[in-house]
């Protein structure tokens, strides 16, 4: 099946510091996925940070971005200078219209990132 | 701005106890979704709806029904409450096509004795 597999949390940077969270992914039955990367602060939900729908292709959002690389089959979020308020929990997920367009999306495991000011 | 609120928050519930999760969405989407979220695990995927009337078996159903009574609401339903569901659950609603976002609500934590 499809799977999703990002860096190991937590994650402690400085404020200042650059920061990369690594992801890559298995589409196995998905011939063009979607990439996405959610974001959820303290008390809140899951929120869309960025999203890729084709290869090659760079999204960008909040001083954030990642690159959609097919051939490494990887989706790494990075930031030059993280902000203590960029702490959170980061989700690489993967998406396809699936039989019936439910949308499906597969997750990473999160990544909790803390940001030291 | 898109609006997802679940209920309760919280819920402690003991063992073989019938559990209800609410989830409420303003987005008038067709499609909404019950996730639970398991340290070390992503978000996995419980039931779906297309719409009103609608549920479908994502990939982990066992042990959970799902009831879509209107577009706005969506519900998860524990009939027989177990510790392994002790977990943190997400709602979320959202629409067809290549450019789809889930809109995901703020989490109900669930705690099973």
């Amino acid at each position: 099946g499809d799977s999703v597999t990002q860096t190991e949390g937590p994650v402690t940077v400085s404020e200042s510091e650059s920061l990369i969270i690594n992801c890559t992914y298995s589409a196995t039955s998905i011939a063009y996925p979607n990439l996405f990367w959610y974001v959820r602060y303290p008390g809140e939900g899951l929120q869309l940070l960025l999203k890729v729908i084709t290869a090659g292709q760079k999204g960008s959002s909040r001083g954030f971005e990642a690159t959609y690389n097919k051939e490494t089959t990887s989706f790494h979020l990075q930031k030059a200078s993280v902000q203590e308020s960029d702490s959170a929990v980061y989700y690489c997920a993967l998406g396809e219209m699936a039989t019936g367009g439910n949308n499906k999306l597969t997750f990473g495991q999160g990544t909790v990132l803390s940001v030291i000011p | 701005e898109a609006a997802v609120t679940q209920s309760p928050r919280n819920k402690v519930a003991v063992t073989g106890g019938k559990v209800t999760l609410s989830c409420n969405q303003t987005n008038n989407h067709n499609n909404m979704y019950w996730y639970r979220q398991d340290t070390g695990h992503g978000l996995r995927l419980i039931h779906y709806s297309y719409g009103a009337g609608s549920t479908e078996k994502g990939d982990i159903p066992d042990g959970y029904k799902a009831s879509r009574p209107s577009q706005e609401n969506f519900s998860l339903i524990l009939e027989l409450a177990t510790p392994s569901q002790t977990s943190v659950y997400f709602c979320a609603s959202g629409e067809l096509g290549p450019l789809y976002e889930q809109y995901f609500g703020p989490g109900t934590r669930l705690t099973v004795l």
